[in-house]
């Protein structure tokens, strides 16, 4: 039961490239949601999903996206970096039937 | 708006000292209050979640309480392991929105 697995750790891009968060999760939750972490900040929610094919925005949702096709995986997509979104990206998921999310490890993005 | 604060913002104790750590929140319907530890280069670490005023839970030398308009984490006789950030965060009811709302942490560090 590896939990919440975030792919890769550590990224460099350029200024407009593009790419895409993994994130996985083997405990069959209902629930997956991105948040970014900056020095100062706290978390701030990205987007979330409740379910399979369904997702909406969270609090600081402009410049990615995401979608559902299954229950275990959840990405995020950056479709032109910017150096504002140099950040930690975490993933979460939480079963429908309480509250508590797990979160993954981190992935560590720098965009130059 | 969902808001959390925590306070303060760093502490440092000497081992062996108790204190507390404060979380304020303002939440329109609150589903839960979390806390979480997160470790350097980690990703949070679930400890509690408070769902009604007067709620309390606790886990070796960590306790957790909840009022209306806020929570502590109390630390008893702590070690040096118990260096870390503690995050706080509400989930917040009503409208089928998900994700959690975090505090900006405190940073504890506990010398031997």
């Amino acid at each position: 039961n590896a939990g919440v697995t975030q792919t890769p750790k550590f990224q460099v891009l350029k200024t407009g490239q593009s790419m895409t968060l993994q994130c996985a999760q083997d405990m069959n939750h209902e629930y997956m949601s991105w948040y970014r972490q900056d020095p100062g900040m706290g978390l701030r929610l990205i987007h979330y999903s409740v379910g399979a094919g369904i997702t909406d925005q969270g609090e600081v949702p402009n410049g990615y996206n995401v979608s559902r096709s299954t229950t275990e995986d959840f990405p995020l997509r950056l479709l032109s970096a910017a150096p504002s979104q140099t950040s930690v990206y975490f993933c979460a998921s939480r079963p429908k039937s309480n509250y508590g999310y797990t979160f993954g490890s981190g992935t560590r993005l720098t965009v130059v | 708006e969902d808001q959390v604060t925590q306070s303060p913002e760093a502490l440092r104790l000497q081992e062996g000292e108790s204190s507390s750590l404060n979380c304020s929140y303002t939440v329109s319907g609150l589903r839960g209050l979390f806390w979480y530890r997160q470790d350097p280069g980690k990703g949070p670490e679930f400890l509690f979640t408070l769902y009604s005023a007067g709620e309390e839970k606790e886990k070796e030398r960590l306790k957790a309480t909840l009022t209306k308009k806020e929570s502590f984490l109390h630390i008893t006789a702590p070690k040096p392991e118990d260096s870390a950030t503690y995050l706080c965060a509400v989930q917040a009811g009503g409208g089928g929105a998900d994700g959690l709302t975090f505090g900006k942490g405190t940073h504890l560090i506990i010398q031997p």
